[in-house]
């Protein structure tokens, strides 16, 4: 089993549309959890930070489950703008950040 | 405040040559990251400093790969000799290194390898 696992996608949605991503750990003992978005051909950059239960930010949600071990990360309102690809990362260890595969998101106009 | 500055930007080699990488991360940040991004891949962790100590290169292929972080601040990552399959986008990355479940990571705009 993958440490840090994501549905790759794509998804395909409407501009004004929610959407919601899954992301699945394994290791129990994680603290932290960050959402990261990554343009074509860009760097992942820092989308949100989880670092309880969950937290909002406009109109990004995200949420911790450590009982069942995943993070959500939520869009409403979905803009062109939001189309890339966005990482799941776990901080697991000293330091080390644990990437998933990524969830690609096409907002159709 | 300056972000991860890496350099090149692009580089094509062909087979069995050398190729280096530069890193620069922000400044006060203890520990510093270099990842391998395959397309379609989630970054792939290949080295980790603390300081200028390494904490993991468990990934790192060092048959062909080395990296180094003299002063603890700038890092370099070389591969020697390259082969087809290390096509990829090498990324660096930097933290602050503070207690784990404040910490976060930021990285630089990557370097573009093409291996012919």
């Amino acid at each position: 089993r993958k440490e840090v696992e994501q549905d790759p996608g794509p998804f395909n949605v409407p501009e004004g549309a929610t959407v919601a991503f899954n992301c699945t750990y394994s290791n129990s003992a994680s603290q932290s959890f960050f959402w990261y978005r990554q343009d074509c051909r860009k760097e992942p950059k820092l989308l949100m930070s989880v670092y309880s239960s969950g937290n909002e930010d406009g109109r990004f949600t995200a949420q911790l489950n450590r009982a069942s071990q995943y993070i959500s990360l939520l869009i409403r309102d979905s803009k062109l703008s939001d189309s890339a690809t966005y990482l799941c990362v776990v901080l697991s260890g000293t330091y080390k950040y644990i990437f998933g595969t990524g969830t690609r998101l096409k907002v159709l106009a | 405040e300056a972000g991860v500055a890496q350099s090149p930007r692009y580089k094509i080699i062909e087979k069995r040559q050398s190729v280096a990488f530069w890193c620069n991360p922000i400044s006060g940040h203890a520990t510093l990251y270099w990842y391998q991004q395959i397309l379609g891949q989630g970054p792939k962790l290949l080295i980790q400093f603390q300081n200028n100590g390494v904490v993991d290169d468990s990934q790192l292929p060092k048959d062909r790969f080395s990296a180094e972080r003299l002063k603890g601040v700038d890092s370099t990552l070389k591969i020697q000799p390259a082969k087809l399959e290390d096509s990829a986008v090498y990324l660096c990355a930097s933290s602050l290194g503070l207690a784990e479940n404040t910490d976060t990571q930021y990285f630089g705009p990557g370097t573009r390898l093409t291996v012919l």
